[in-house]
């Protein structure tokens, strides 16, 4: 059972434009949120993160939203550049239930020059 | 200082055959994590190691599946019996704790034929 879900594969931007990447989440204790960047043959790396305690974060030109009454996340990714073009995966975690870390199924992006 | 490494980069191996995949965390790091990737999937746990703690292996897929850690450092995931189900890349994360960033390896990529 996914517990956490990314139902677009992939998205296609022009360069400049804005990107948003969306995430769905069904276990409502869920406290804490990250998205990774992951580029081929190599490991994710981390993107940025927030707390159920706030509904934004925001690092240059990533910020992340939480919406937890619809448990929905998003990355919005303001000017998007070609360097973008990569898998970005979405993870939650429940500091009550223990310590895994649940994760989509990730999202393609590419930024068309 | 060096980031989280993996060996081998691939392996390819027959079906009924025993693989050991290793992983070196950055050092100093508490926790530690394998994930697995099958293709068109999320990052799926497997075990996490924290500490001197008892390991988490609620994620092991079945008891051919096992992992350990010598010495609060180095971890070998070990699956034995490989079936060709096993196939996919196999990522290991370490951290400074729990619920903080989690740094990955390249992966090993695994091929049951």
């Amino acid at each position: 059972d996914q517990q956490v879900k990314q139902n677009s594969p992939s998205l296609s931007v022009q360069e400049g434009r804005i990107s948003i990447l969306n995430c769905d989440y069904t276990n409502s204790m869920f406290d804490y949120f990250l998205w990774y960047k992951k580029y081929p043959a190599e490991g994710p790396t981390f993107l940025i993160s927030i707390s159920s305690i706030k509904d934004k974060n925001e690092d240059g030109r990533f910020t992340v939203f939480l919406n937890k009454s619809a448990k929905h996340l998003s990355l919005h990714i303001v000017p998007s550049q070609p360097g973008d073009s990569a898998v970005y995966f979405c993870a939650a975690s429940a500091r009550d239930t223990g310590n895994q870390f649940y994760f989509g199924t990730g999202t393609s992006l590419t930024v068309i020059p | 200082g060096a980031g989280v490494s993996q060996s081998p980069s691939n392996k390819v191996t027959e079906k009924g055959k025993d693989v050991e995949l290793r992983c070196d965390p950055i050092s100093g790091h508490t926790a530690l994590y394998w994930y697995r990737q099958s293709l068109g999937q999320g990052l799926e746990f497997l075990i996490y190691f924290q500490g001197n703690s008892a390991p988490d292996k609620s994620g092991l897929p079945s008891d051919r599946f096992s992992a350990e850690r010598t010495g609060g450092s180095v971890s070998t995931l070990t699956i034995q019996r490989t079936q060709q189900e096993d196939s996919a890349v196999y990522l290991c994360a370490s951290s400074p704790g729990p619920y903080n960033e989690q740094f990955f390896g390249p992966g090993t990529r695994l091929t049951v034929l």
